[in-house]
C-alpha cells in the first residue's frame, strides 16, 4: 500500500495552460504539505494545510491554489502556467502540526511546460 | 531566517570507502534535526533525525549527531556501498512556524564499484 500517491506521475504541457496534480496519504493524518524541487534538486515547501486549513503559503505565486476537499487529499492547481513552473512536486504529510512528527512524502510529479 | 547549508557535491566514492556530507544550519531556538534520502526517480524518505542537542541520528549504517555548539549535524557511514548512491537532503524543522521543513540544496553521493 502506497502511504502518499501523486498524480500523475509525469506531466508535459504548454505555457499558459491550466493543469492540477493530485495528493492523497492513507496515513490518516491532519498534515499535508506541498513543496516544489527545481531542476538544482533544491527543494522549498509551498503549502502546508492542517485539517482542511491553510497554515503555510510561502510566498507562491497565486496562479497556485491547492485545495483540501478532505483531510485525506491535497490538490495542487496551477492556473497559466510559465517556464519557471517546471519541477518536481512533492506532497507529503505528517501526523500533525507536533514538532515530533515526521514528514512522509510521496513520489513526486515531474511537470515540465514547453 | 532559517537556513541549511550543505557541502556540494556530487561526492564520488569507491565502495566500502568511508562517508561524510557536512552539515549546518542556522535557526531560532532549538530546531530538529533530519536527513532524508532521494534515491534515483524516487521521492524522498527519511533515514534518521534527531530532535535535541547531543542526540545522535542513526540507520542503515549512517549516523548524524546533533552538535549545537558548532550547529552541525554531518552524516557519516563507515562503509558505503553502490546502492548507497543518491542524493542527500539535510533539513531542519524551526521550533516555531506550522511544522515546515527547510531543506539544504541537497548532496549527490555516488558510489563506485
Amino acid at each position: 500500500d502506497t502511504a502518499v500517491s501523486q498524480t500523475p506521475k509525469y506531466l508535459v504541457t504548454q505555457m499558459g495552460n491550466d493543469k492540477s496534480i493530485k495528493c492523497e496519504q492513507n496515513l490518516g493524518h491532519d498534515t499535508m504539505y506541498w513543496y516544489k524541487q527545481d531542476s538544482k534538486k533544491f527543494l522549498k515547501i509551498m503549502f502546508s494545510y492542517n485539517n482542511k486549513e491553510l497554515i503555510i503559503n510561502e510566498t507562491v505565486p497565486n496562479r497556485f491554489s491547492p485545495k483540501s476537499p478532505d483531510k485525506a487529499h491535497l490538490n495542487l492547481h496551477i492556473n497559466s502556467l510559465e517556464l519557471g513552473d517546471s519541477a518536481v512536486y512533492f506532497c507529503a504529510s505528517s501526523q500533525n502540526l507536533a514538532s515530533q512528527e515526521t514528514q512522509y512524502f510521496g513520489p513526486g510529479t515531474r511537470l515540465l511546460v514547453l | 531566517g532559517d537556513s541549511v547549508t550543505q557541502m556540494e557535491g556530487p561526492v564520488t566514492l569507491s565502495e566500502e570507502a568511508f562517508l561524510t556530507i557536512n552539515c549546518t544550519y542556522t535557526a531560532t531556538g532549538y530546531p530538529s534535526l533530519f536527513w532524508y534520502v532521494q534515491y534515483p526517480g524516487e521521492g524522498l524518505q527519511l533515514l534518521l533525525k534527531a530532535t535535541k542537542a547531543d542526540d545522535k541520528g542513526s540507520n542503515k549504517g549512517f549516523e548524524a549527531t546533533y552538535r549545537k555548539e558548532t550547529t552541525s549535524f554531518h552524516l557519516e557511514k563507515g562503509s558505503v556501498q553502490v546502492s548507497d548512491s543518491a542524493v542527500y537532503f539535510c533539513a531542519l524543522r524551526p521550533p516555531l512556524g506550522g511544522n515546515k521543513l527547510v531543506f539544504g540544496a541537497g548532496t549527490i553521493l555516488r558510489v563506485k564499484s
